[in-house]
């Protein structure tokens, strides 16, 4: 069975940093892009960023860009975010998703999601 | 970026009747186009891609149609299990990758 589970989200201060996590299973990882998509308490779904299967390509929403890092470990299996310069807009429940292939370009969907991990940013 | 409009914002249908969501592309999109349902406290769960092919699993009453910049979801006979929200996500005009504001389908 395909399984994501993220881990790493809690309440965090304005400005300070969080590092999200996802572990992945049940598929062979470095087969396919990874991506983080979030969504705001009672909102709509945003893209967030997005990593290939060897890390040699990254894309980020403007939102985020210039704060936010994504990354991933083949090795474990797993998914990362760094979450710098955090403002009170971030706040939301943030999911790890596979993408439909290894590489990011091309035609993305997003299959299968995690439960997601929430991130309150609040002073 | 490519703006997705999803109408309406709230759809109230029967069971057993039909139901059909509309999503708008400020800009062709092809048949670079993907729906979700999300039902409250889940996870998105994929349900078309490519504007008209069926995820794995997902019950032959979902279908997808349209191309360019106007796409439908239709629901052929609604379960009690269906009502959701309902988002569209682009992926010809990327980045960002951009989804619909969603609808929610509520039983009438």
């Amino acid at each position: 069975e395909v399984q994501l589970v993220e881990s790493g989200g809690g309440l965090v201060q304005p400005g300070r940093s969080l590092r999200l996590s996802c572990a992945a299973s049940g598929f062979t990882f470095d087969d396919f892009a990874m991506h983080w998509v979030r969504q705001a308490p009672g909102k709509g779904l945003e893209w967030v960023s997005g990593i290939g299967w060897n890390s040699a390509t990254t894309g980020y929403a403007d939102s985020v860009k210039g704060r936010f890092t994504i990354s991933r470990d083949n090795a474990e299996n797993s998914l990362h975010l760094q979450m710098n310069s955090l403002r009170a807009e971030d706040t939301a429940l943030y999911y790890c998703v596979r993408s439909n292939h290894a590489h990011l370009s091309g035609t993305i969907w997003f299959d299968p999601w995690g439960q997601g991990t929430l991130v309150t940013v609040s002073s | 970026e490519t703006v997705m409009t999803q109408s309406p914002a709230t759809l109230s249908v029967s069971p057993g009747e039909r139901a059909t969501l509309s999503c708008r592309a400020s800009q062709s999109v092809r048949s670079n186009l993907a729906w979700y349902q999300q039902k409250p406290g889940q996870a998105p769960r994929l349900l078309i891609y490519g504007a008209s092919t069926r995820a794995t699993g997902i019950p032959a009453r979902f279908s997808g149609s349209g191309s360019g910049t106007e796409f439908t979801l239709t629901i052929s006979s609604l379960q009690s299990e269906d009502f959701a929200v309902y988002y569209c996500q682009q992926y010809n005009n990327w980045p960002p990758i951009t989804f619909g504001q969603g609808t929610r389908l509520e039983i009438k």
